[in-house]
């Protein structure tokens, strides 16, 4: 079953401009991973953040993570024409069955104009 | 550099007719991964292999099968493909089965059932 749901399901804006996409699931979690997609190829694993950690950055990208809300975000700040790819958030269970999985939403896709 | 093929990238087959896809790896991970993505739907993992131990997901078809003769490779046979098979099918790899140390992604075979 889909454990997360991004928010929005496609986001358009022009280069220069903050990206920020998010993310909601379901049932406690261990850790929350964001991945990047281009079209028509393989997934990119960009971020991690553990269920104890409320924020983290890696270059220009953000995550927050509320688990208190089930919510995470993915903030990337001056977009690039090159950040057009669709981004996928990714959860793994606390624990129990299939704590070796990860579970994967739909995805945002994003577009950034030159 | 260290990475994860897939091959073919592209692979067309008739209704019923057997198929196979490959992937390889040269990052010596212990993990390997399938998972199925229709268009614009999350990946779903289909199964994954510990070294040898495999390990089959819920509510993957029957129809659905791996092999992983080695380290560095592993097949994914779709018996009688379906319409509804239609979809692109990635490979990922991992160092560890906790997940919580990400995946590497191939860049996926694109599978059309005519």
């Amino acid at each position: 079953s889909q454990q997360g749901e991004e928010d929005p399901q496609a986001l358009s804006i022009q280069e220069g401009e903050n990206a920020t996409m998010n993310c909601s699931y379901k049932t406690s979690i261990n850790n929350l991973q964001w991945y990047r997609q281009n079209s028509g190829r393989g997934l990119v694993h960009l971020i991690l953040i553990r269920s104890n950690e409320r924020e983290k950055h890696s270059g220009r990208l953000r995550v927050t993570l509320d688990t208190s809300k089930k919510s995470s975000s993915l903030l990337i700040t001056a977009s690039r024409a090159a950040d057009t790819a669709s981004y996928f958030c990714a959860t793994v269970p606390y624990s129990g069955a299939g704590s070796y999985q990860l579970t994967f939403g739909k995805g945002t896709k994003l577009s950034v104009i030159p | 550099d260290a990475m994860v093929i897939q091959n073919p990238r592209y692979q067309v087959t008739q209704f019923g007719k057997p198929v196979t896809l490959s992937c390889s790896q040269t990052l010596n991970h212990n993990v390997m991964y399938w998972y199925q993505q229709k268009s614009s739907q999350a990946p779903k993992l289909l199964f994954h292999y510990y070294d040898k131990d495999f390990n089959n997901e819920a509510d993957t078809p029957d129809n659905f099968q791996s092999r992983r003769p080695n380290t560095s490779f592993c097949f994914l046979d779709i018996r009688s493909p379906g319409l509804g098979d239609t979809a692109m099918y990635l490979c990922a790899t991992s160092g560890h089965r906790d997940p919580t140390f990400g995946q590497f992604f191939g860049p996926g075979t694109r599978l059309t059932v005519l």
